[in-house]
Formats: C-alpha cells, structure tokens, sequence
C-alpha cells in the first residue's frame, strides 16, 4: 500500500527566512508526487507536482521541491518565507499501479512571523 | 488553473434530514470526480471516486447508501449524505481532474461544511 509522512505537524518559520516541508513516501512503483496548499474552510490549491524528469520541480507562488529517490522523499522548499504562506500543506503521492488514487499525508501547518 | 465549483459552502441541518452537496467543473469536462471527507485538523480521507454515466466507486468502511454519488454529466457529481447525523458533520471537499492522462494534478473545489445539529 502506499503511504505517505509529513513528519511535522507544525513548522515555525521567521519572514524571509527559507521554509522547508518535509515529506516522505512509500510506493509500489514509479511514484507521481504532488503539493497542495490549504487555507482555512477553504479547498485545497495545487502548488507543484513530480511525474518525471528533472528532479527539480519548480511551482506556483515561488515553491519548489525537489524528488529524491534514493531516500523517497519531496520536500517543499521556498528561500524567502512570506507571512501569506502561512497555511496548511499536504503532500500526496499517486502510482497507477495502485489504481491512481492519491494519497494525502496528514499536513503540516506552517505559521510564517513577521 | 482549472476550477472547481462546489455548492453550498456550508450547510446547516437537522438530524434526520438529507443534505445535497453539488460538485461542478466550470470550463472543462470531468469523466471522473472524487469525494474526499476532512475532519479538523486532519488529513483528507477519500470516500468515493464518482464516474459519469456508472455506479461510484466507494473505498473500504465508507457507507454507499449512506452516502449516494450521482454523476449525470460531464460536469456534474453529486454527494447526497442521508439521514444525517451529528457525526456526520465534516469538511466535504470534491476533486477532478482536467485529462485522462492519468499524470494530471487534481483540481479541488472550495469545500462544503456540513454541521448536523
């Protein structure tokens, strides 16, 4: 079955300063990896995805995230936090052997000061 | 991007009574949407995937008389929860995706919170 870990429930980040989000996976499979961003009673907002290629994904409101496959993961990463990044991130995996379902992690919230 | 309409945003019932959730596509055709159920501070949980013209497609310990997909067009999918009760106020949030290449990202809509008094 495929899994997917944010281990942070929660990441503190100073504006300007870089903001990573961490998440790890676990497939059967060539993995298609996704970011999604959540601001309250709101749906989600796609931000990036992974499918093949350069392992250097570059996406929406200056995110990016690098796929690295040797350790399964694709963490999130923008170099100058700002305070509007302050929302909650889901990471998500699909594999089409799995039937295409995408799997969410259980989402990181990240609080961004002023 | 694509967008993804959903209606109503919130929704407040008695309990007993069905609550009808709307999910449109606006400017693209979805033969395949799916349900997604967000409780607080929680992940998203996917309850069905709803294909046009054919039976949903539940996951594992979802009711599907409890909970009734329709997906009469191209546009359109429909999350009937019946006979509501207290525990089944949640954050509803329906998805498509705008191509048949299975590679393309979800499109979501703005969510639908149920409270069932």
């Amino acid at each position: 079955a495929q899994s997917v870990a944010q281990p942070e429930d929660q990441v503190n980040v100073a504006e300007g300063n870089p903001l990573t989000v961490k998440c790890t996976y676990s497939v059967s499979g060539n993995p298609y990896l996704f970011w999604y961003v959540q601001y309250p009673n709101r749906g989600l907002q796609f931000l990036l995805k992974y499918i093949t290629g350069d392992n250097l994904v570059k996406g929406s409101y200056g995110f990016e995230a690098e796929f690295n496959k040797s350790q399964t993961s694709f963490h999130l990463k923008k170099p100058s936090a700002l305070v509007s990044d302050s929302a909650l991130y889901f990471c998500a995996v699909r594999v089409k052997a799995a039937g295409n379902k995408l799997t969410f992690g259980g989402g990181t919230r990240v609080l961004v000061k002023p | 991007g694509a967008v993804v309409s959903q209606h109503p945003s919130w929704v407040i019932c008695k309990s007993g009574t069905s609550v009808k959730i709307e999910c449109r596509s606006l400017d693209f055709q979805a033969t395949t949407m799916f349900w997604y159920r967000q409780f607080p501070k929680q992940s998203l949980m996917l309850m069905a995937t709803s294909n046009e013209g054919s039976k949903a497609t539940y996951e594992q310990g979802v009711e599907k008389d409890k909970f009734l997909i329709n997906h009469a067009s191209l546009t359109l999918s429909t999350l009937t929860v019946t006979s509501a009760h207290p525990e089944d106020s949640s954050f509803y949030i329906c998805s498509a995706r705008t191509d048949s290449v299975n590679t393309g990202e979800l499109f979501f809509g703005e969510g639908s919170r149920l409270t069932v008094l």
